[in-house]
């Protein structure tokens, strides 16, 4: 089956530094990724749609300066927490479709960002 | 009114029980529908497509019903492994982009 992988699992970083968090498609090809956040008993938030070659697209309300994303090939795309803080402390999962844009979504491991 | 609406539940069975979850959707250009399973602190897992014909895997019936525009998921004899929280997915747009917005989830917690 379509595997998507994260790294890393899980990261601690004082306040003010940057993160990047990276997600390959392993099996397949990846025009789209879609990067989502999660707090503690909340339902997953789409972010951001990150597209191959082009600009991401961000839904409103999530800072387009502080979270960099970059998919730079068909198989990679990364987000970049940009001077973390504490509040950006969270689960963030990215997922990509193996097939048609109406096939399901596969899921990396997720990261968790603690942020001290 | 939200996109995509559940029940966050908790549902607290016995094992053994059978217990079904529905979810709303509010966009009817909606195309294609699919239940996660995510459990404590893990990314979430694809549990089932969901079709208007209806869709079963084991113990786990899926279906779609587009006029009244919802989506179900049965679990017959519950097993304490289920206890998880199940997440609607709904693909909505149109001319190839396709969004996948999320319901809350809902709790189910199988007891022995």
């Amino acid at each position: 089956g379509a595997v998507v992988s994260q790294h890393p699992s899980w990261v601690i970083c004082k306040s003010g530094t940057s993160v990047k968090i990276e997600c390959r498609s392993l099996d397949f090809q990846a025009t789209t990724m879609f990067w989502y956040r999660q707090f503690p008993k909340q339902s997953l938030m789409l972010m951001a749609t990150s597209n191959e070659g082009s600009k991401a697209t961000y839904e409103q309300g999530v800072e387009k300066d502080k979270f960099l994303i970059n998919h730079a090939s068909l198989t990679l795309s990364t987000l970049t927490v940009t001077s973390a803080h504490p509040e950006d402390s969270s689960f963030y999962i990215c997922s990509a479709r193996p097939g048609q844009a109406n096939s399901p979504l596969h899921f990396g491991n997720g990261t968790r960002l603690t942020v001290t | 009114r939200k996109e995509v609406e559940q029940d966050p539940g908790p549902f607290n069975v016995p094992e053994g029980a059978t217990v079904a979850f529905n979810c709303t959707y509010s966009n009817s250009a909606s195309q294609s529908f699919f239940w996660y399973r995510q459990d404590c602190r893990k990314e979430p897992k694809l549990l089932m497509s969901v079709y208007s014909s209806g869709n079963e895997d084991g113990r786990f019936t899926a279906q779609l019903n587009r006029a009244s525009q919802y989506i179900s998921l049965l679990i017959r004899d519950s097993k304490l492994s289920d206890s998880a929280t199940y997440l609607c997915v709904v693909n909505m747009g149109a001319g190839g982009s396709y969004i996948p917005t999320f319901g809350r989830g809902t709790s189910l917690i199988v007891h022995p």
